[in-house]
């Protein structure tokens, strides 16, 4: 499974969006792009998931560009309740249902008013 | 639609104790992998369950055992608990004939040996 580098940590205020940025040099060609957020005390929660270009949902969006050694989770006008721990993964089947995941350390994500 | 139920939530064991831990898949889910998560790190990989059997192992010691059930409901198993085994133990699901599916995650239960 591919090694994921996320920054340590990020501060945002309300209603900005936030972009972090995740790299995965050696992805292999089977490998997808998942991203869980996490609260303190809480198991983590899927976000987003993707292949390649763009993916979108109803709380993120993530760009993967073409070399796919990179992703970027976008979180759209961010509110007090997004801060938590973000992690980006990469993996055979994406969160690879029949495999393990490995987490990195995450990036904590620091919301301000 | 039930989610990955785990229990108890929390537990205080003491050094040489054995714990074991529950966890319930969400419904149409019928495999069951277990995270231990320390304090500020991300969660690692302990063994993943699937027809009943052990599938797949992380790097974790004997001590660390499993088990699943018919009705894909699973335990993890801890002997001769060290301080060190002092962490958040989260419980994941996922249907393995649906490939990309992401894994659903419970809320975990808070182990702390004293």
């Amino acid at each position: 499974l591919a090694k994921t580098t996320q920054p340590i940590s990020m501060d945002s205020y309300e209603g900005q969006e936030v972009n972090i940025t995740c790299s995965h040099n050696n992805i292999a060609t089977n490998d997808y792009i998942t991203w869980y957020q996490q609260f303190p005390s809480q198991g983590p929660r899927f976000i987003i998931q993707g292949y390649k270009t763009k993916v979108t949902n109803e709380v993120a969006s993530l760009f993967i560009p073409a070399d796919r050694k990179s992703s970027t989770l976008s979180l759209p006008r961010v509110s007090l309740s997004d801060t938590a721990v973000y992690y980006c993964l990469v993996g055979e089947g994406g969160s690879s249902n029949t495999g393990k995941l490995i987490f990195g350390q995450g990036t904590t994500l620091q919301v301000k008013p | 639609d039930a989610g990955v139920t785990q229990s108890p939530t929390h537990l205080i064991k003491t050094r040489g104790q054995q714990v074991t831990l529950r966890c319930s898949p969400k419904s149409g889910h019928d495999t069951v992998s277990w995270y231990q998560q320390a304090l500020g790190q991300g969660p690692q990989f302990i063994f993943q369950y699937y027809e009943e059997e052990e599938r797949q192992r992380g790097n974790f010691p004997d001590r660390f055992s499993g088990h699943q059930f018919p009705n894909y409901s699973s335990e993890l198993n801890v002997n001769a608990l060290l301080l060190g085994d002092s962490a958040l133990y989260l419980c994941a699901s996922s249907l393995a004939t649906r490939v990309g599916q992401p894994q659903h995650f419970g809320d975990g239960t808070r182990l702390s040996i004293l």
